[in-house]
């Protein structure tokens, strides 16, 4: 059974990056599949910030992408993300998920990620 | 880019029919996934490709789609179904991008 399990800092300050890393068991990310990232800020809906393919090909929201880079590490069956220039709009819940086809399945419990000095 | 768009909130009777819809060009190309959230809890997927539902999902829930307007349609509504539903699906660019409905909250009377 694949899982999805997401950690990192819990507080970033304005200006600094934020970096996140996801953790996959039961499945081998050099396998196949692409593997995203989606956030949801408090009381907000999902907001899909990115997707890397297990060779290392990316996809970008275009709202975020001067600030976003994803990136596999095979060897420790881990995907990561950095969004830089952070500010209390990038303040929410950060889901990882692996992406079957046209959908998302299944996800991380996700890790809160606040942005305040 | 294209957006999806959902009713922000539904309401249905115990036991009764509900139907949650997102509409967007993108649905269009593409079939759209439906995912439910309580509170506090990741989303879970409950319905993709044209109507399939995931190890688990009881059958009362089922998908359909017409034109730009997909559906997620539960049957006999429990109150365990009470949550936000969000749909998803590729974007019509042309691009690996992904787009997700404001969603849909629940409420079940």
């Amino acid at each position: 059974q694949v899982q999805l399990q997401e950690s990192g800092p819990g507080l970033v300050k304005p200006s600094e990056t934020l970096s996140l890393t996801c953790t996959v068991s039961g499945y081998s990310i050099s396998s196949g599949y692409y593997w995203g990232w989606i956030r949801q800020p408090p009381g907000k809906g999902l907001e899909w910030i990115g997707s890397i393919y297990h060779s290392g090909s990316t996809y970008y929201n275009p709202s975020l992408k001067s600030r976003v880079t994803i990136s596999v590490d095979t060897s420790k069956n881990q995907f990561s993300l950095k969004l830089s220039s952070v500010t209390a709009a990038d303040t929410a819940v950060y889901y990882c998920a692996r992406i079957q086809q046209y959908w998302f399945d299944p996800w991380g419990q996700g890790t809160l990620v606040t942005v305040s000095s | 880019s294209s957006e999806l768009t959902q009713d922000p909130a539904v309401s249905v009777a115990l036991g009764q029919t509900v139907r949650i819809t997102c509409q967007g060009d993108s649905l269009r190309s593409y079939y759209a996934s439906w995912y439910q959230q309580k509170p506090g809890q990741a989303p879970v997927l409950v319905i993709y490709g044209k109507n399939n539902r995931p190890s688990g999902i009881p059958d009362r829930f089922s998908g359909s789609s017409s034109g730009n307007t997909a559906s997620l349609t539960i049957t006999g509504a429990q109150a365990e179904d009470e949550a936000d539903y969000y749909c998803n699906s590729r974007d019509s660019s042309g691009n690996h991008n992904w787009v997700f409905g404001g969603g849909t909250k629940l409420t079940v009377l």
